[in-house]
């Protein structure tokens, strides 16, 4: 069975800090993982996704994410926050040859100026 | 230009109305699926469909149905048995590695 728990609900940070949005995920097989982003009243963007490639998995916007296998951990993190970047994140998980996706239940960022 | 379009962007539904959520994709993806957002909750799945004329019940199928006449359609109705439909429906098509891609999501209200 596969889950995801996403650790903080809200995270606010100010504008050119770093972002650190913290996942974690339980899967029974070798998981692929994703992060999108949704902002107010819109669809879900796809910001990056780790197949069991590389580790380090860099994205759209100044985005990456690193899969840590023994922490159970798919971090997203940027170097340096933008307004833009206000918006509510999910982590995903699906095992592999699974027919659904779970989802972790978000986590709000907020960008201070 | 490829891409997910949704229909209508904002729904609203009298008491004892069922109401159809139009979906459709242009990537030529088998499968396609239907989540339900309430604020706070993530996405919940309602449907799903791997390949035309098939499709099955997701987490929360109660009071919702589908179809999936075309590869590239796959509407949503909300019948008068879900008692509480208010919330922000999203469709999505999957490719053949796994990633799935979204419309820009119906919001179903109540009168």
């Amino acid at each position: 069975a596969q889950s995801v728990t996403q650790l903080d609900s809200h995270v606010s940070v100010s504008e050119g800090t770093p972002v650190l949005l913290r996942c974690n995920y339980s899967s029974s097989y070798s998981p692929s993982l994703f992060w999108y982003v949704q902002h107010p009243n819109k669809g879900l963007q796809l910001l990056l996704k780790y197949t069991s490639a590389a580790t380090l998995v860099k994205g759209i916007n100044g985005f990456e994410a690193e899969f840590k296998k023994s922490e159970t951990s798919f971090h997203l993190t940027k170097p340096s926050a933008h307004m833009s970047d206000a918006a509510e994140y999910f982590c995903v998980v699906s095992d592999y040859g699974a027919r659904q996706l779970t989802f972790g239940s978000g986590t709000q960022l907020t960008v201070l100026p | 230009d490829g891409g997910i379009t949704q229909s209508p962007k904002y729904l609203f539904r009298k008491e004892g109305q069922n109401v159809t959520l139009s979906c459709e994709q242009n990537l030529n993806h088998d499968a396609m699926y239907w989540y339900r957002q309430d604020p706070g909750q993530g996405l919940r799945l309602i449907y799903y469909s791997q390949i035309v004329n098939d499709f099955q019940k997701g987490d929360i199928a109660e009071g919702y149905s589908v179809s999936r006449e075309k590869k590239e359609s796959f509407p949503l109705t909300v019948t008068s048995a879900q008692k509480n439909p208010t919330a922000f429906y999203l469709c999505a098509s999957k490719d053949t590695v796994e990633t799935q891609y979204f419309g820009p999501g119906t919001r179903l209200l109540v009168l």
